[in-house]
């Protein structure tokens, strides 16, 4: 069936460096790619998404690039804070016979270092 | 205007017993859904609904049931629960699509 991979799993940068998480679709009909922060025991929050008819997105420190052909998706955050700190989700969301799916990946756990 | 709001935030149920975990929304959304978050996974999505008076089938719908009567509301029901169905339940609304969703805050349920 179709999955999403995401890595790394764990995640830990100095405050003020870049930190990149990648993930790979199956479902070659996915069209739209969000990203979710999730901080300890909160909601998960949409940081930023891309559209399957667009390369690259950015959000001031955030941005999400998309290559198709090799059916991935990747998020960079520049000039990382201890705020950035959380479980950072990908998901694609494509339509197949059973109706549209979103599937996430499993998630990466970011940790900023001060 | 509350958002999403689920309700209970936390239940402990026994093997066998049944409950109903409701979930509303104040922003007059069409689609609502229901997911499931389970410890080094990411979000599975239990069912879904695209309007008021529909339901779908997501990944994991087995052993659960869900109804939409009202648009506001999407009530997700656990019939006979099993330890497997321990997890943290996150109810979503979006405008249309699953983009920009607007996640509640979360149910910790535990099946002992």
């Amino acid at each position: 069936g179709e999955n999403v991979e995401q890595h790394p799993s764990t995640l830990s940068v100095q405050e003020g460096d870049s930190a990149v998480i990648k993930c790979t679709y199956s479902d070659s009909a996915s069209n739209y790619f969000p990203w979710y922060k999730q901080e300890l025991g909160k909601r998960p929050q949409l940081i930023i998404d891309i559209r399957s008819n667009v390369g690259e997105k950015k959000d001031q420190r955030i941005a999400v690039t998309l290559n198709k052909t090799a059916k991935h998706f990747s998020l960079h955050i520049t000039e990382t804070q201890p705020e950035d700190s959380a479980v950072y989700f990908c998901a694609a969301r494509g339509r197949g016979t059973g109706g549209f799916k979103t599937i996430f990946g499993a998630g990466t756990r970011l940790f900023v270092k001060a | 205007n509350a958002g999403v709001t689920q309700t209970p935030k936390f239940r402990v149920l026994k093997t066998g017993q049944s409950m109903t975990l409701l979930c509303a929304q104040d922003m007059n959304h069409e689609y609502m859904y229901w997911y499931r978050q389970d410890p080094g996974m990411g979000l599975r999505l239990i069912h879904y609904s695209v309007g008021e008076g529909t339901t779908a089938k997501g990944e994991v719908p087995d052993g659960y049931n869900v109804s939409r009567l009202k648009k506001q509301n999407f009530l997700l029901g656990l019939e006979s629960a099993a330890p497997s169905q321990t997890s943290v339940y996150f109810c979503a609304s979006s405008y249309r699509g699953p983009a920009h969703s607007v996640f509640g805050s979360g149910t910790q349920l535990s099946v002992l």
